[in-house]
């Protein structure tokens, strides 16, 4: 059984910091693996996805990464802003379908 | 183009009733899956559908069914509420079934059971 673990869960940082946000799986047969970000009481906001042949993928300040043979991926974000507070989830997908499994979730806060 | 709609945001009802979510996808999207969000469990998948039919299923009781109508529009329902079925539900949508695509959810609909 597929789970998630995200490392850590709250980080607090002063605006400009780059930050990198840990997520690791336990069984490494992925198909893909996707980055969101949820805003409190809100849905869920797709920042990157990355493929299972793919290394990383990058979206303006935003850089992931996935290693699969290690069971990790990380999200790099450059110059961080006040804006950027958000709880951050990653999300396997292990099977052929449109199932995900989320992690735990990193609670990040930047401040001005 | 419109993002995934869910209807209605917010929802409160007494243990024992029923309810039924609706979660319209993307224009162009066939697939549609529902997840369950609480604090204690965090996100767990309900199931997903595509073109009309279920084609996966997470671990929950029989009490949560669903179900997507040819125009991708998907509802689920949940009978015989609980305390313990109080969550946000998200749908998310997708062009196809395949697990290369990315999803895309909604803002969720928040159940509160009293």
């Amino acid at each position: 059984k597929q789970e998630v673990t995200q490392i850590p869960a709250a980080l607090s940082v002063p605006e400009g910091e780059n930050l990198v946000l840990n997520c690791s799986f336990t069984d490494s047969a992925i198909y893909n693996l996707q980055w969101f970000r949820q805003d409190p009481g809100k849905g869920l906001t797709s920042l990157l996805l990355i493929q299972s042949s793919q290394r990383e993928q990058t979206s303006g300040r935003l850089n992931a990464s996935l290693d699969k043979s290690s069971g990790r991926s990380t999200l790099y974000i450059a110059a961080s802003q006040p804006g950027d507070s958000a709880t951050y989830l990653c999300a396997v997908g292990n099977t052929g379908f449109q199932k995900l499994v989320f992690g735990t979730g990193t609670r990040l806060l930047v401040s001005p | 183009k419109a993002g995934v709609t869910q209807t209605p945001r917010y929802l409160i009802k007494t243990r024992g009733q029923q309810v039924t979510l609706s979660c319209s996808p993307i224009s162009g999207h066939r697939s549609v899956s529902w997840y369950q969000q609480t604090p204690g469990q965090g996100l767990q998948f309900l199931f997903e559908y595509f073109s009309e039919t279920q084609r996966n299923k997470g671990n929950f009781p029989g009490r949560f069914s669903g179900r997507q109508f040819s125009n991708s529009r998907s509802e689920m329902n949940v009978s015989t509420l609980e305390l313990g079925d109080s969550a946000l539900y998200l749908c998310a949508s997708s062009v196809s079934g395949g697990s290369s695509y990315e999803q895309y959810f909604g803002p969720g609909t928040r159940l509160t059971v009293t």
